[in-house]
């Protein structure tokens, strides 16, 4: 079955960068494009990046492009998030997601648990 | 900046039927939006609901349906039931590799 993982979560002080992991498995993940969605405390759900099954095309939400970095390693099944420059306003719960439809998708069809960043000083 | 809307809040009767909607703060969703639907209970991931405007997930059940209703997509669910109750999501795909996400509907079943 599938299955999303999402790892290094944590506390970090404003300003500092964490990198997420998302470890996929039940399905060829480098057939697929990859989302990262993110819901802060008590908050709605916020599309943050999208990439093309082979990391090819990348695409930002306006809320982190410049400061976060999305990319993908076919040959370990992983996604990742690198997120510099952190905000209070990063502070969420952030969601991989596998895309469903040709190269970038059009829908989000399996989701992980989450992982939680805390920005605080 | 386009906002995708949603109703704040909606309440229904244990087995009524409820329409929930997804709009745009200017213009109208069509499927070329391609418009889909997520359902999350407190603490929990989402779970995707409808794909492709009116696409069934795997195993959800047909008491949800999803359609364009006038100039927004909309969620339908018939024989409300108890662990309807959550917060539902629609999200548009706006071209050029960007979504938006409405800010969601809390559901009330009572």
């Amino acid at each position: 079955q599938v299955q999303l993982v999402e790892s290094g979560g944590g506390v970090v002080q404003p300003g500092r960068s964490l990198r997420l992991s998302c470890a996929a498995s039940g399905f060829t993940f480098s057939s697929y494009g990859m989302h990262w969605v993110r819901q802060a405390p008590g908050k709605g759900l916020e599309w943050v990046a999208v990439i093309s099954f082979d990391g090819s095309s990348k695409y930002y939400a306006d809320s982190v492009k410049g400061r976060f970095t999305i990319s993908r390693d076919n040959s370990k099944n992983t996604l990742y998030l690198q997120m510099n420059s952190l905000r209070s306003g990063d502070t969420a719960v952030y969601y991989c997601a596998r895309a469903l439809g040709p190269k970038l998708g059009r829908y989000f069809d399996y989701w992980g648990q989450g992982s939680l960043v805390t920005v605080s000083s | 900046q386009t906002v995708v809307t949603q109703e704040a809040s909606f309440s229904v009767s244990p087995g009524g039927t409820v329409t929930l909607t997804c709009g745009l703060s200017s213009g109208s969703v069509s499927t070329s939006y391609y418009p889909s639907w997520y359902q999350q209970t407190p603490g929990q991931a989402p779970r995707t609901l409808i794909y492709n405007t009116n696409t069934r997930s795997s195993g959800v059940p047909d008491r949800f349906s999803g359609s364009i209703l006038g100039i927004k997509a909309a969620l339908t669910i018939t024989g409300a039931q108890a662990d309807d109750e959550c917060d539902y999501y629609c999200v548009l795909y706006m071209g050029s590799g960007i979504w938006v996400f409405g800010g969601g509907t809390k559901l009330t079943v009572l």
